[in-house]
């Protein structure tokens, strides 16, 4: 069971927006931690995609963004790829562990 | 480029240890905290330890408390992970990565690490 709780698949038809919901508690999201979002392809390791809640790393297109609100946050994907397949994470601190935490994952999947 | 590179991963009885080594290339080790994060397989994400700057603070995951050790070598510009009493559940692929405040990257391209007799 994870401290951060995601749906476990998603998908979508490409071109259409699809969200991720990421949902926490007052003792990480809603204790105002960042939320991170971190993209996984098989074979390959995590990069990040959204980081500080809202902040996109360079080279990240502008068709993903995160959003927070409370003690739950979003990752949005405008625009879907085929290329946007992938398992997505959320990612924050927890206060009461005193760890940093990881939702259970998303498996996006195109149309 | 800033690059991670994991070794030492390999498969080990339950009970045994191994040492799992991160080599950094491409930016200042030294100035960075540095992270262990693994996946078990068909399962997410999980953090396993934290170290600082100058070894001033480290944590573990309860899932590792006692049985892992992080280290670094900022002269080699290199992480480690001592892993004993290995459990069959601490089979994963681990990676290295870079910390940012509470965010991680880049990562290492990870080392599978299997628990089995």
């Amino acid at each position: 069971q994870s401290v951060l709780t995601q749906p476990p698949s998603v998908s979508g038809a490409p071109g259409q927006t699809v969200i991720i919901s990421c949902a926490g508690s007052r003792a990480n999201i809603g204790a105002g931690y960042d939320v991170h979002w971190y993209q996984h392809l098989p074979g390959t390791p995590p990069k990040v995609i959204i980081y500080n809640d809202k902040d996109r790393p360079s080279g990240v297109p502008d068709r993903f963004s995160g959003s927070k609100s409370g003690t739950s946050a979003s990752l949005a994907i405008t625009g879907l790829q085929a290329e946007d397949e992938a398992d997505y994470y959320c990612q924050s601190y927890d206060s009461t562990l005193g760890a940093w935490v990881f939702g259970g994952g998303t498996k996006l999947t195109a149309l | 480029d800033e690059q991670l590179v994991e070794s030492g991963g390999g498969l080990v009885q339950p009970g045994g240890s191994l040492r799992l080594s991160c080599a950094a290339s491409g930016f200042s080790f030294s100035s960075y905290e540095m992270t262990w994060v693994r996946q078990a397989p068909g399962k997410g994400l999980e953090w396993v330890s934290y170290i600082g700057i100058h070894d001033t603070y480290i944590y573990y995951a309860d899932s590792v408390k006692g049985r892992f050790t992080i280290s670094r070598d900022n002269g080699k510009n290199s992480l480690y992970l001592q892993m004993n009493n290995l459990k069959g559940e601490d089979t994963a692929i681990y990676y290295c990565a870079r910390m940012h405040l509470n965010w991680f990257g880049p990562w290492g391209q990870g080392a599978l690490v299997t628990v089995s007799s």
